[in-house]
């Protein structure tokens, strides 16, 4: 079956640079998460989009941009790199309206920010 | 807002003696419940999920969950440890109602296997 697809696998960047990860869901998912998992932590929800349209928002920077395109996929920019900014980025999607909100995630980006 | 507690960062178990890994939930509305076990340098794979039906749900890999509302507990039960067992397990709930669904994880538990 058809998994979450998110590129690249490995991103090295350094300070004040800028970054663009890029997601595609499940097909015939409409809803897109983001989430970023530093070392040792759990993940945390960054942002959402359903239907091109943003959906939720959690802690995510200013410096952080996202949107969904028409063929449901989804671009995290992150400008202005920070250390801090070293983490895993998990994409997740979902199928709005499926009974249970279950969210099928990929194999993350790790961006390394030297 | 919502919030999950893991009891135990990590967990060693024998092989074939039972893992028992504990989830306590905060919400102020019905919660959906997940479980979802994470190998080392890979993403997180959905064990089972609990959405308002049966409260003892049965997922992959011979693990189950019980979510006990009086508790506010939704802890992950497998018989018998098996090796291939070892990963960090996250217990995560989400709000039945929000259009979003984010999910708000727990710290994680790391389990250790020993043969």
């Amino acid at each position: 079956a058809a998994g979450v697809i998110q590129s690249p696998r490995h991103l090295i960047k350094e300070k004040r640079e800028t970054a663009t990860l890029k997601c595609y869901p499940i097909p015939r998912h409409d809803t897109v998460y983001w989430y970023q998992q530093g070392p040792g932590q759990d993940p945390q929800f960054l942002i959402s989009f359903y239907e091109k349209m943003q959906s939720d928002k959690g802690s995510i920077p200013d410096r952080f941009s996202a949107q969904q395109f028409s063929d449901y996929h989804s671009e995290l920019n992150m400008s202005s790199l920070e250390l801090g900014d070293s983490a895993l980025y998990f994409c997740a999607s979902s199928q709005h309206g499926q009974g249970g909100g279950e969210q099928y995630f990929g194999p993350g980006t790790r961006l390394t920010v030297t | 807002a919502q919030s999950v507690t893991q009891l135990g960062s990590h967990v060693s178990v024998s092989e074939g003696a039972l893992v028992l890994l504990r989830c306590n939930y905060s919400s102020s509305v019905p919660p959906y419940l997940f479980w979802y076990v994470q190998y080392p340098n890979q993403g997180l794979q959905l064990l089972l999920k609990y959405t308002s039906a049966a409260t003892l749900v049965k997922g992959i890999n011979g693990f189950e969950a019980e979510f006990k509302k009086s508790e506010t507990s939704f802890h992950l039960t497998k018989p018998s440890a098996h090796m291939s067992d070892a990963a960090e397990y996250f217990c995560a709930v989400s709000d039945q109602y929000a259009a979003g669904n984010k999910l708000t994880f727990g710290g994680g538990t790391r389990v250790l296997v020993k043969p």
